[in-house]
């Protein structure tokens, strides 16, 4: 059961188009986030958010960008796609820890991109 | 430079037998532990996390957290076919911030 939505699921876009990755959870978590997973590597952090209006860059930077304007949704833009941007994109989301805790990660069904 | 280390395997368990897959971190201070199932081509699901040293139970599934030697282990009892997968040691520094392994991943032979 899906409580986080990404879309599209798969894209083939050519270079240099302007592309944005949605991201959408109905579980009302503060937190959300954007992970690039490359097959057989590990995720790398690119973006993520505490709450409305608040936004970070994670350590892989990906020259994209992120909105919160809303607490459900959370988009990923790419001013300028390149082939060294083919990758799977994973957005997450996790509701409050406790304290210091982290607290579990769900994920979204990923959006594959292609870019040629 | 935080680092979770993950062999890559693949590991091979033959069906019915015990998997144990490792993780080792370097940063002692490390306060969450999780444990993810990722199948070829999906998202990763969250299968346990661990807090405090020792072992967590939940049906075939033990994680074991030693924090002392900084390593997180998963156990898989009763190993199925549909176990076969990559599993990813996530481990977490603060209230957001987490470091991921590789993962290993795990065949299960019929």
């Amino acid at each position: 059961e899906a409580d986080i939505y990404q879309t599209p699921r798969y894209l083939v876009i050519g270079t240099g188009k302007k592309i944005t990755l949605e991201c959408s959870q109905t579980m009302g978590h503060d937190k959300m986030y954007w992970y690039q997973q490359d097959p057989g590597m590990e995720l790398h952090l690119i973006h993520y958010s505490y709450g409305v209006n608040s936004t970070e860059k994670g350590d892989l930077s990906s020259e994209s960008t992120v909105s919160r304007i809303r607490t459900e949704h959370f988009p990923l833009t790419l001013e300028s796609a390149r082939p060294s941007h083919t990758s799977q994109y994973l957005c997450a989301s996790s509701e409050p820890g406790q304290g210091y805790l982290g607290s579990p990660l769900h994920f979204g069904n990923g959006t594959r991109l292609t870019v040629t | 430079q935080k680092e979770v280390e993950q062999n890559s395997g693949p590991l091979s368990v033959p069906e019915g037998a015990i998997a144990s897959l490792n993780c080792t971190y370097s940063d002692r201070g490390s306060q969450s532990f999780f444990w993810y199932r990722q199948y070829s081509g999906k998202s990763p699901e969250l299968i346990m996390f661990i807090y405090s040293n020792g072992d967590k139970e939940d049906g075939r599934f033990t994680a074991q957290l030693n924090k002392a030697s900084q390593y997180v282990s998963l156990l898989i009892r009763d190993s199925q076919p549909s176990d076969s997968a990559t599993y990813l040691c996530a481990v977490g520094y603060s209230n957001y911030q987490l470091i991921w392994g590789a993962g290993t991943k795990l065949i299960i032979k019929p």
